[in-house]
């Protein structure tokens, strides 16, 4: 199964916006809206920032926002705080596969 | 609240076998599908297996296949992952993950919950 392609890393300044792709293809990503996003902080289980594309759990902040085009997802961060560095992956339905689940390879994101 | 906890990762010789656990609770697990994620040390996420809510149907990740059975105890509110032959390219936390709804028929890409991971390290 092939992962989806992430950046290895980004990096932004405390205040800026970032954005994190996730490119898949028709079969995933494209097809359906069914992009999401997880935070991993080093030591820590994954944690949901953002289900179905661009839906937000509770109690996660909204400075986190998710869009797609095409076959590509994007992950969005504004007003970068320093607790925001962390590891980001996406995770998508995929019809290519009877487990019906593919993985990103992670972002690693800094902020300076 | 909801919560998976792991258990039964070690250290393990190549070849050799391993059960891992995940208990859960604060969720009607008999209406939930689960499945197993690893992680390698330094490495990304990596799905491993999923079981429906009933056990009747079991998913494998290519690299897995053959080699890990996926089981549940509705009864214990258990998810279990059996691993024979096991590598040193095994070594890993493997997390079990709930899905964030299931229907009768299908249940969701994303996950609520996570455990916080039972570490297996393959090695002589």
């Amino acid at each position: 199964q092939s992962a989806l392609t992430q950046p290895a890393s980004v990096s932004g300044s405390p205040g800026q916006s970032i954005t994190i792709s996730c490119t898949g293809t028709s079969s995933d990503v494209g097809g359906y809206d069914y992009v999401s996003w997880h935070q991993q902080h080093p030591g820590k289980a994954p944690k949901l920032v953002i289900y179905d594309v661009n839906n937000r759990p509770s109690g996660v902040s909204d400075r986190f926002s998710g869009s797609k085009s095409g076959n590509t997802a994007s992950l969005t961060i504004s007003g970068l705080q320093a607790e925001d560095e962390a590891d980001y992956y996406c995770i998508s339905y995929t019809s290519s596969t009877l487990g019906g689940v593919v993985f990103g390879g992670g972002t690693k994101l800094t902020v300076l | 609240q909801v919560q998976l906890v792991e258990s039964g990762g070690g250290v393990v010789q190549p070849g050799r076998s391993l059960r891992l656990s995940c208990a859960a609770s604060g969720f009607t697990f008999r209406s939930y599908g689960m499945h197993w994620v690893r992680q390698a040390p330094g490495k990304g996420l990596e799905w491993v297996a999923i079981i429906s809510h009933d056990g009747t149907n079991k998913y494998y990740a290519d690299s897995m296949k053959g080699r890990f059975t996926i089981s549940r105890d509705n009864s214990r509110n258990t998810v279990y992952l059996q691993m024979n032959s096991l590598r040193a390219e095994d070594t890993a936390l493997y997390y079990c993950a709930k899905p964030g709804y299931c229907s009768s028929t299908i249940c969701s890409s994303w996950f609520d919950t996570w455990g916080q991971g039972t570490l297996v390290i393959v090695s002589s």
